[in-house]
């Protein structure tokens, strides 16, 4: 079936670039969301990418996509104090985006000042 | 601004009692919604599909007696948990996908305690 992981924790400096990993096991066309959740909240999409492109750039976030090795992973830029927050990375279940996410355990990302 | 609203944000009932949970998608129309249980430091996981003017699918492994789901409209689902018991307090959140198929988002969450 189906599966998603993600490394369960990062470190990082304010003005440091985080990357957070993320590696899926369907190999079907399928769509792979970033959420972000802050304490006691729900969660904010950040970004999305099909799985038939191998980046997305938004602003500070850039998702790159190894498809071989379906790996995904997301890049924060120039990481300030207020993106201190948990990281979802989602697979929706394929054949076809149902809306049916699979997620990964989160990643919490600290920033330090 | 929100793109789907739960209500409450929190909640906390007496064993046996039942709890209500609403889902609105504010800026469209869902024949589909979904509900998810997330308990303290762990992931989401699916609970169940909720479809308009029909019956809702569940996950393999959540009882459907004991979390009822309905969606009247096409812009509101509730899940009913009935009986509520103190390992049912959990994270519950319920998402929308955007027609056409891409964007999934997602409620606040509704925290519900159970004492």
């Amino acid at each position: 079936g189906e599966d998603v992981e993600q490394s369960l924790f990062l470190s990082v400096r304010e003005g440091d670039s985080s990357v957070i990993n993320c590696t899926y096991t369907d190999s079907s066309s399928t769509y792979l969301y970033w959420y972000k959740q802050e304490p006691g909240a729900g969660l904010q999409l950040l970004t999305y990418i099909f799985s038939n492109m191998d980046m997305k750039q938004d602003q500070r976030l850039t998702v790159l996509l190894n498809k071989k090795d379906k790996h995904l992973s997301l890049r924060i830029a120039d990481t300030q104090t207020g993106d201190s927050a948990i990281y979802f990375c989602a697979e929706s279940i394929p054949p076809s985006n149902t809306g049916k996410l699979i997620f990964g355990q989160g990643t919490t990302l600290q920033v330090k000042p | 601004g929100a793109v789907v609203s739960q209500h409450p944000s929190w909640v906390i009932c007496k064993s046996g009692t039942s709890v209500k949970i609403e889902c609105r998608s504010l800026d469209f129309q869902a024949t589909t919604m979904f509900w998810y249980r997330q308990f303290p430091k762990q992931s989401l996981m699916l609970m169940a599909t909720s479809n308009e003017g029909s019956k809702a699918t569940y996950e393999q492994g959540v009882e459907k007696d004991k979390f009822l789901i309905n969606h009247a409209s096409l812009t509101l689902s509730t899940l009913t948990v009935t009986s509520a018991h103190p390992e049912d307090s959990s994270f519950y959140i319920c998402s929308v996908l955007r027609p056409g198929n891409t964007e999934a988002f997602f409620g606040q969450g509704t925290r519900l305690t159970v004492v």
